[in-house]
């Protein structure tokens, strides 16, 4: 079947400028996660949704970053007024709740460039 | 708070050897997982092997094992018979027993060498 899909794959946006980052989950999945890799780094966790609700935003760095899954399946994660410090590769992963299916499978990820 | 931490950045080993990447994690949840990730240039990130705390046996998925040390916090991956392909960066993870908090090291880059 169909893996996470996210897009677009390439964003070069100009500081200042209002981003969206769509994510795509693996149908079924209850799970959503972003996450948020700058290069050479490891992903560092941004928000969590269980269906259509935000259960964790806790590593969303500023009031600029804002995420939505309004009918439990495909989200956004909108980033406003981007800056530099902004770049990064946006990754979204999705998981089935359930017993032994804690995996999550990643989507290729964003790379957004802030110029 | 759980961190992870990967002491090694960047590896290699020799086509059909065996090599061994370290990973040390610190986590106050009682129950939670551990994973190891592959990540390959293309960068869409692959789950490798996972570990439930609670089980003492080591994870083993064809060439790929761990050796999972609880009391130690520690959780190294081991590779096989080592091919072309398994040249990507590879990290650490955890979280807790709800699949969530999913913590990542900041990776080891291996190289394998023809």
């Amino acid at each position: 079947g169909a893996g996470v899909s996210q897009s677009p794959r390439y964003k070069v946006a100009k500081r200042g400028q209002d981003v969206a980052l769509r994510c795509d989950p693996i149908s079924g999945h209850v799970s959503l996660f972003w996450y948020q890799q700058a290069l050479g780094q490891g992903p560092e966790f941004l928000t969590y949704f269980q269906n259509e609700a935000q259960l964790d935003k806790s590593g969303l760095p500023s009031d600029r970053f804002f995420a939505e899954r309004p009918e439990g399946s495909v989200s956004t994660l909108k980033i406003q007024r981007t800056q530099q410090e902004d770049s990064a590769v946006y990754l979204c992963a999705s998981s089935l709740l359930a017993v032994d299916l804690y995996e999550q499978y990643f989507g290729p990820g964003t790379r957004l460039t802030v110029t | 708070a759980q961190t992870v931490t990967q002491s090694q950045p960047e590896m290699s080993v020799q086509e059909a050897e065996t090599v061994t990447l370290s990973c040390t994690y610190d986590t106050s949840e009682s129950d939670y997982y551990l994973f190891w990730y592959k990540q390959p240039p293309s960068r869409q990130m692959i789950l490798v092997i996972r570990q439930e705390a609670y089980k003492q046996q080591n994870a083993t998925e064809n060439r790929f094992s761990v050796n999972f040390q609880k009391a130690a916090k520690s959780f190294s991956l081991k590779i096989s018979d080592s091919q072309l392909g398994d040249a990507a960066m590879y990290f650490c993870a955890s979280s807790n027993n709800y699949g969530q908090n999913f913590v990542f090291g900041p990776g080891t880059r291996l190289s394998v060498l023809p």
